[in-house]
């Protein structure tokens, strides 16, 4: 199986920061690498998928980047609405694997 | 208009098997690449993938549980079902259906369901 870590576990960080989080694969995934937000009591919502491109209606402050087994997830300038935390998933094999998630606190 | 909806029992005891039902709209299962996942979270945990079933009635699950885990489909009814063999107190948790297109992310997810295991 392939184990996916992300760091840092938690973040904090003020409004207008940027914000980078990073995930690795234990082995390539090439591209095929997701990111959702997730708020307390709520469902993921997806951020972006292969990596790189912005699912419909996300702000542009996020972007992703990377291939084979490293990634980051970037937040340009961190608004009020950003304080969530952040999964990364993996779709290039079966079984998908989550990363244990990034908090991303208020400093 | 996507949407997934879980439903299933709030509480079950150790041992029982669990059944949750996803019943989706907006898009079919039978479509070409379309597939459904469970996905579950411990009370202040992280997300943990627990199984998929795509439109070809392939079915693939998580190492750790697949002993305990069977999906299956009803395309008619749109719907995906899950069982759970064998509960504990250690799948405490809300369980989220999801659907990813063309066999990839995971784009849309229902609210979840709570289910508490104990006795």
């Amino acid at each position: 199986d392939i184990q996916m870590t992300q760091s840092p576990s938690t973040l904090s960080a003020s409004v207008g920061d940027r914000v980078t989080i990073t995930c690795r694969a234990s082995q390539s995934i090439s591209s095929w690498l997701a990111w959702y937000q997730q708020k307390p009591g709520k469902a993921p919502k997806l951020l972006i998928y292969k990596a790189s491109s912005l699912e419909s209606g996300v702000p542009s402050r996020f972007s992703g980047s990377g291939s084979g087994t490293e990634f980051t997830l970037t937040i340009s300038s961190l608004q009020p609405d950003d304080f969530a935390t952040y999964y990364c998933q993996q779709y290039n094999s079966y079984p998908w694997e989550f990363g244990q998630g990034t908090k991303v606190e208020i400093k | 208009q996507v949407t997934l909806r879980e439903s299933g029992p709030a509480l079950v005891k150790p041992t029982q098997t669990l059944t949750l039902t996803c019943t989706f709209s907006g898009f079919s299962l039978s479509t070409s690449g379309m597939c459904v996942s469970w996905i579950r979270q411990p009370p202040g945990k992280a997300l943990e993938w627990l199984a998929l079933i795509d439109w070809d009635d392939d079915k693939y699950y998580s190492t750790s549980l697949k002993t305990r885990l069977t999906i299956s489909k009803d395309t008619s009814k749109n719907q995906v079902v899950l069982t759970m063999t064998n509960m504990d107190p250690v799948d405490t948790a809300t369980y989220y259906c999801a659907r990813s297109p063309r066999l990839l992310h995971m784009d849309v997810w229902g609210k979840g369901t709570t289910v508490t295991v104990s006795s």
